[in-house]
């Protein structure tokens, strides 16, 4: 079935630096990749999403690339500050019968020091 | 607007008791689902909604079932709890099947 990897379980940045998480997907038919941010105790965020029609997206600090024909995606982020420390989820959409469900990675535990 | 409600925000239930988690959204968005979340394996998806009426089993749907009566409300029954449901869960509505999910801020569930 659909799998999703991401990369590193656990990333460590000083504040300032740039923070990169790497997910690769299985399905060569999934079109839709999100990125959540999850801080501790709360509800997953989304940050940045993008679709298999484009290459690159990126909002101000936060940026995402997709190869389709590697099956890979990766989240960029820039000029990294203590607030950015979180959990990080990306996604992958796969078509089953009449649905479009998303299976996520496992997660990225991103801690910026000051 | 509250977007995505969840109740309750907490519960510890004995094993074997039956237990729904509510869920409720005011953004009329067609589709619905429930994930549980523990630690290590990400977000898993149980059941799912597209549209009112209709539901789906997802990825880990044994021991649960859900309902979609109606737009707003998409309940998740655990019909006889056990340990290993002990976790975070999370419902999630999207405009239609396909489109940006977005969660509410989840039930975490203890198992005794």
């Amino acid at each position: 079935g659909e799998n999703v990897e991401q990369h590193p379980s656990t990333l460590s940045v000083q504040e300032g630096d740039s923070a990169v998480i790497k997910c690769t997907y299985s399905d060569s038919a999934s079109n839709y990749f999100p990125w959540y941010k999850q801080e501790l105790g709360k509800r997953p965020q989304l940050i940045i999403d993008i679709r298999s029609n484009v290459g690159e997206k990126k909002d101000q600090r936060i940026a995402v690339t997709l190869n389709k024909t590697a099956k890979h995606f990766s989240l960029h982020i820039t000029e990294t500050q203590p607030e950015d420390s979180a959990v990080y989820f990306c996604a992958a959409s796969w078509a089953q019968g009449g649905y479009n469900k998303l299976i996520f990675g496992a997660g990225t535990r991103l801690a910026v020091h000051p | 607007i509250a977007g995505i409600t969840q109740a309750p925000t907490s519960q510890i239930l004995a094993a074997g008791r039956r237990m729904t988690l509510r869920c409720t959204q005011d953004m009329r968005h067609n589709a619905m689902y429930w994930y549980r979340q523990d630690l290590g394996l990400g977000l898993r998806l149980i059941h799912y909604s597209n549209t009112a009426g209709t539901t789906g089993k997802g990825e880990v749907p044994d021991g649960y079932s859900v309902s979609r009566a109606n737009t707003d409300d998409f309940p998740l029954t655990l019909a006889s709890a056990v340990p290993s449901q002990t976790s975070v869960y999370f419902c999630a509505s999207s405009e239609d099947r396909g489109d940006t999910q977005y969660f509410g801020p989840g039930t975490r569930l203890t198992v005794l």
